[in-house]
């Protein structure tokens, strides 16, 4: 069984278009996040939802929104997509709660993104 | 400031060589996580060891082994006898605070056959 999965794996569009991502994890973990790599392979955080809510929201432009109908999912909506947004966007999630300290964090396989 | 630095972009062995992968970090917090994680040329990202800052003991998980040095900031790892599917970029991370965690650049290790 896949432990966090995003759909679709590819994802190819055209300037201007509004796309969506989709991650789900099976693990039963508290915490999920939206990570951007670029062509550099530099990771960058861009959301961290915990239990549905909102904790971590980096300087990310606001064409971006991330909406987790639930713990188990984490979406992440792209709207007017730019040349720059072409990436590979990484959902991962991990088992902290509450106030407790980070855990581990697991990966999905990523989406590559192409921007056209 | 980068919270964790991967000096190393790029390291080129050949099979059977041992390499070290250094990595940096900083933070002011007492207590604190560190992470490996591969990314092999297939594109997902592995985890592979969590430290927390209280145990400064080093491990070892057959090829690979990890030297965590406090006095220093330094959370190196080493494969020893190193095989082609060891290629991949390597990641060191640093958690912090609540769900704070910090990726530094990578390095990206080939083994030539």
């Amino acid at each position: 069984d896949t432990a966090v999965s995003q759909t679709p794996k590819y994802l190819v569009t055209q300037m201007g278009n509004d796309k969506s991502i989709k991650c789900e994890q099976n693990l039963g973990h508290d915490t999920m996040y939206w990570y951007k790599q670029d062509s550099k392979k530099f990771l960058k955080i861009m959301f961290s939802y915990n239990n549905k809510e909102l904790i971590i929201n980096e300087t990310v432009p606001n064409r971006f929104s991330p909406k987790s109908p639930d713990k188990a999912h984490l979406n992440l909506h792209i709207n007017s997509l730019e040349l720059g947004d072409s990436a590979v966007y990484f959902c991962a999630s991990s088992p902290t709660s509450g106030g407790a300290r980070t855990d581990t964090q697991y990966f999905g396989p990523g989406t590559r993104l192409t921007v056209l | 400031a980068q919270k964790v630095t991967q000096a190393q972009t790029e390291i080129s062995v050949v099979e059977k060589e041992d390499v070290t992968l250094d990595c940096v970090y900083e933070t002011r917090d007492t207590t604190y996580y560190l992470f490996w994680y591969k990314q092999p040329p297939s594109g997902e990202l592995v985890f592979l060891i969590r430290r927390n800052s209280f145990d400064e003991q080093n491990e070892i998980s057959g090829r690979y082994s990890w030297n965590f040095q406090k006095s220093t900031s330094s959370f190196n790892f080493t494969i020893t006898a190193s095989q082609v599917v060891d290629s991949a970029v390597y990641f060191c991370a640093l958690s912090e605070g609540f769900n704070k965690f910090y990726f530094g650049s990578g390095t990206k290790l080939n083994v030539k056959p």
